[in-house]
């Protein structure tokens, strides 16, 4: 099934540690982004792409970083640098053309060891 | 993205129709109605979006007042999984654009 694929759906953080949050999808989708969702909050956004090889800083950027090497890719990691990274972590992507929705993953969860 | 205002819940027999309303006053001409529900600990679902004319899924009818100032999601027999927060955006499209999500609809479905 066409869908958007989030891994881990848990993740631990040592203080201190990078960790990486995947997010695949097989849509064909040339937009991807990625939200920080805190408890009781909307959406903010981190970072998104809207072609590969190309990205653009969101609302909230600092302590975050992205790559999208590839069409289907677009993972975010969780730098050190992020004081406050417990959250619920949130990838979409949005098919061509001005009125597509975005389609989201099932979100990863951080916490803080 | 034109401002929306919901009312933060509403309760819904299992089996019956649920309604959902949205208020955007402020709305422009090019910007469409989206809606989007987000059940506990899950990713947000896309349920529909319009523009001016009323549009039907199989998930849910979205009916558009004639002045475009107000919106109404239906969803046509509501069952308890359909308990969720629901929310209604308003935007101009464009590929970059995040989506604001405000406060929302919590919609209990209840037996």
């Amino acid at each position: 099934d066409g869908g958007i694929t989030q891994s881990p759906k848990y993740l631990f953080r040592k203080e201190g540690q990078n960790v990486t949050l995947s997010c695949e999808q097989n849509l064909n989708h040339d937009a991807m982004y990625w939200y920080r969702q805190d408890p009781g909050q909307g959406l903010r956004l981190i970072y998104y792409s809207q072609i590969v090889n190309d990205f653009q800083k969101g609302d909230i950027a600092e302590g975050y970083s992205v790559s999208r090497e590839k069409k289907e890719s677009f993972p975010l990691t969780v730098t050190s640098a992020q004081k406050n990274p417990t959250a619920f972590y949130l990838c979409a992507s949005r098919g061509q053309g001005p009125y597509q929705p975005q389609h989201f993953g099932d979100g990863t969860r951080l916490s803080i060891l | 993205d034109a401002k929306t205002t919901q009312p933060p819940s509403m309760d819904c027999a299992e089996g019956r129709a649920a309604n959902l309303p949205c208020n955007h006053s402020t709305i422009s001409g090019n910007e469409y109605v989206y809606w989007y529900r987000q059940i506990h600990s899950q990713g947000p679902q896309y349920i529909i979006h319009g523009l001016k004319n009323n549009e039907t899924n199989e998930m849910a009818s979205l009916i558009i007042t004639e002045d475009r100032k107000s919106s109404t999601l239906i969803l046509p027999h509501a069952t308890l999984r359909d308990t969720a927060v629901y929310y209604c955006i308003v935007r101009v499209a464009d590929a970059g654009n995040m989506l604001t999500f405000g406060g929302g609809t919590r919609l209990m479905v209840k037996p």
